[in-house]
């Protein structure tokens, strides 16, 4: 597709158990972001990748939080061990390198722990 | 203190009333600028760059006041349908790392 694709749109799970969040960026963009959103909140940085350079992981909240991108392409948000503070809405967004270049948004992930 | 910071709001405006919002930034070196526009649960979507010299794209106008380290964005004419949340967004110099404010909520009432 054209745009930023993220998979699941909905996902609820069991405390305790582990998630995968999928986002699939645009074919060429170089760069790809992960955003967590809780409700009536802003975006929170959790990690960036930008080509072959090492991944800023700089937001990520703690250790159950990690990211891979295979092939400079799709990325994998997992989440160990959910707790309920994990409910939010994960933002993923791609871009191409450059100054004033937009990034553009996948719909979300909203991810609610019970 | 945060890297971006916006007044939250709400701002409630009537119709055809002009409305500014600002944001600040505390690293000097951040490099470029923008507004993102964020309907509700919605994903954001780029509403404008804030170039140097200042910015207009219709109704819309953006300013960047590097040295009081501010930029803003004023809205002429409001529409009901500008009702939304705006973001700032700054990126630092040589990254792109995109850092967001977390947004001034706008009300647009008949």
């Amino acid at each position: 597709g054209a745009g930023v694709s993220q998979s699941p749109s909905n996902k609820v799970t069991e405390k305790g158990k582990d998630v995968e969040l999928r986002c699939d960026p645009i074919s060429g963009h170089t760069a790809l972001y992960w955003y967590r959103q809780s409700l009536g909140q802003g975006l929170e940085f959790l990690i960036y990748f930008q080509g072959n350079s090492a991944p800023d992981k700089s937001g990520l909240p703690s250790d159950r939080f990690s990211a891979e991108r295979t092939g400079g392409s799709v990325s994998t948000l997992t989440i160990q061990r959910t707790q309920q503070e994990d409910s939010a809405v994960y933002l993923c967004a791609s871009r191409t390198r450059g100054t004033y270049t937009e990034a553009f948004f996948g719909q979300g992930t909203r991810l609610t722990v019970v | 203190r945060k890297e971006v910071e916006q007044d939250p709001g709400p701002f409630n405006v009537p119709e055809g009333a002009t409305v500014a919002f600002n944001c600040t930034y505390s690293n000097s070196a951040s490099q470029s600028f923008f507004w993102y526009r964020q309907d509700c649960r919605k994903e954001p979507k780029l509403l404008m760059s804030v170039y140097s010299s200042g910015n207009e794209d219709g109704r819309f106008t953006a300013q960047l006041n590097r040295a009081s380290q501010y930029i803003s964005l004023l809205i002429r004419d409001s529409k009901l349908s500008d009702s939304a949340t705006y973001l700032c967004v700054v990126i630092a110099y040589n990254t792109d790392k995109l850092i967001f404010g977390t947004g001034t909520r706008l009300q647009v009432f008949p």
